[in-house]
């Protein structure tokens, strides 16, 4: 089963700073194939369901904002928020689904104000 | 608009089931897969399996092999969980979600979750 890891657990924020999530995955999620990573993210707010935000790694989902980014590759990924907002405060998780079954998560990272 | 409508709260004594109905509308229902996933109070989530709705096939993950089982009745557009012998760790709320394309991928539709409680 590919593990996914999450940094940092939690972390606060500033109204209008950037907010970076990282996520670890213990094999690459790298299809050589089609050039594309098999990796996702969701934000989730408490008391909802997630919410999905970037596919193939970096890709924002449909009505996602702009100050939402993805990146990396292979192994290592970040999400970005690049201001946040205080509709931002969730928690946000990384999926894989390069190898399933089983789909995996990544923990989690709380996000909240400073 | 897509809609994945769950069935309501429960309340289980351990050693009992539970099943829980996800009811999609807005699509094709046959036409995308179905996966539950589950999250237990103040965790993180955790994939239990899925269903193909057109060919009803399904794929558990191994650590509920045996207790679940996942079916659904295409004229109802509507998808069903099944877990038995419920102990008080598998209090949580269940989601259903559903696959953007094929049996693996992103979850671009979650249904807004039932929270099944396990206590004597």
């Amino acid at each position: 089963d590919i593990v996914m890891t999450q940094s940092p657990d939690s972390l606060a924020v500033s109204l209008g700073e950037r907010a970076t999530i990282n996520c670890k995955s213990s094999q690459s999620l790298l299809y050589s194939s089609n050039n594309k990573n098999y990796l996702t993210w969701y934000q989730q707010k408490p008391g909802q369901p997630p919410r999905l935000l970037i596919y193939w790694a970096s890709t924002r989902g449909s009505g996602v904002p702009e100050r939402f980014s993805g990146s990396g590759s292979g192994t290592d990924f970040t999400l970005t928020i690049s201001s946040l907002q205080a509709e931002d405060v969730a928690v946000y998780y990384c999926q894989q689904y390069y190898s399933t079954p089983p789909v995996t998560f990544g923990p989690g990272t709380k996000v909240g104000i400073k | 608009q897509v809609h994945l409508v769950q069935s309501g709260a429960e309340v289980k004594e351990p050693g009992a089931s539970v099943k829980v109905s996800c009811k999609a509308s807005g699509y094709t229902f046959t036409d995308y897969y179905i996966h539950w996933v589950r999250q237990a109070p103040g965790q993180g989530l955790e994939w239990m399996g899925w269903i193909n709705p057109n060919s009803g096939a399904t794929n558990y993950a191994q650590k509920f092999q045996g207790r679940v089982t996942m079916t659904r009745d295409t004229s109802m557009s509507t998808a069903y969980m099944e877990l038995n012998s419920m102990r008080s760790d598998d209090t949580a709320v269940y989601y259903c979600a559903r696959v953007e394309a094929g049996s693996s991928g992103w979850y671009d539709y979650w249904g807004q979750g039932t929270l099944v409680t396990v206590s004597s």
